[in-house]
């Protein structure tokens, strides 16, 4: 069956510093990948989606990026952290043609 | 480019009772529209989703969502409210112009109360 990791689960980062936050599936091959973020009292805000190695297309411009190095891998950064950047940040995929995105369980970011 | 709206922050019902959580949308085209549950600090589940067909979309844990082309909403209900359906309810409706990406509203806390 298919699964989908995300790490960490919380992490409290100083302005300024640098971000990773990695994101795997096992399970499938080729899915289509998804960064959200839910920022506190509001909706899922869609990030990055990517089809296929190296392909990343961005919704919002903004300070992350992003990056598909692996088939199921799929990785936020960013070079310097913002107070805005806090936030619930979820990962996501779905097989092509699929319907139903399934999410990793988040991680809590927060930008001191 | 489509979009759906949650018109209520936050709903509570009392246990037992039948609950409704709204949501409209607006898209160009046929839609295809879901609801996803979310309880604290953890990712977003499936609930159901309507693509074509029987306007009344039957889903896990009871819920079920109503489809009205006429009045554009798709409105989640649960005919008896348990205590452990309190959590956050987005509904989504996906991209029409490319990836099968999702577009969220701002989601509706549901609170029953015992």
């Amino acid at each position: 069956s298919q699964t989908i990791h995300q790490w960490p689960a919380t992490l409290v980062q100083p302005v300024g510093s640098p971000l990773s936050l990695e994101c795997t599936v096992e399970g499938t091959s080729n899915p289509n990948l998804y960064w959200y973020r839910q920022a506190a009292g509001r909706g899922l805000q869609l990030l990055f989606y990517s089809v296929g190695i190296g392909q990343i297309s961005s919704e919002v411009p903004q300070n992350l990026s992003a990056s598909r190095p692996q088939d199921r891998q799929f990785i936020l950064s960013s070079k310097k952290l913002l107070l805005s950047d806090s936030g619930f940040y979820l990962c996501a995929w779905n097989g092509q043609g699929g319907e139903k995105l399934f999410f990793g369980s988040g991680t809590q970011l927060s930008v001191l | 480019a489509q979009s759906v709206a949650q018109p209520e922050d936050q709903v509570n019902v009392a246990e037992g009772n039948p609950l409704t959580v709204k949501c409209t949308y607006s898209v160009s085209g046929n839609p295809y529209l879901f609801w996803y549950v979310q309880y604290p600090n953890r990712g977003l589940q499936f609930l159901l989703k309507y693509i074509t067909g029987d306007n009344l979309v039957k889903g896990s844990y009871g819920f079920e969502a109503e489809f009205n082309k006429s009045q554009t909403s798709f409105h989640l209900k649960k005919p008896s409210a348990l205590v452990s359906d309190s959590a956050l309810y987005f509904c989504a409706v996906r991209d029409q112009t490319g990836a099968n990406n999702l577009f969220f509203g701002t989601g509706t806390r549901l609170t029953v109360i015992p």
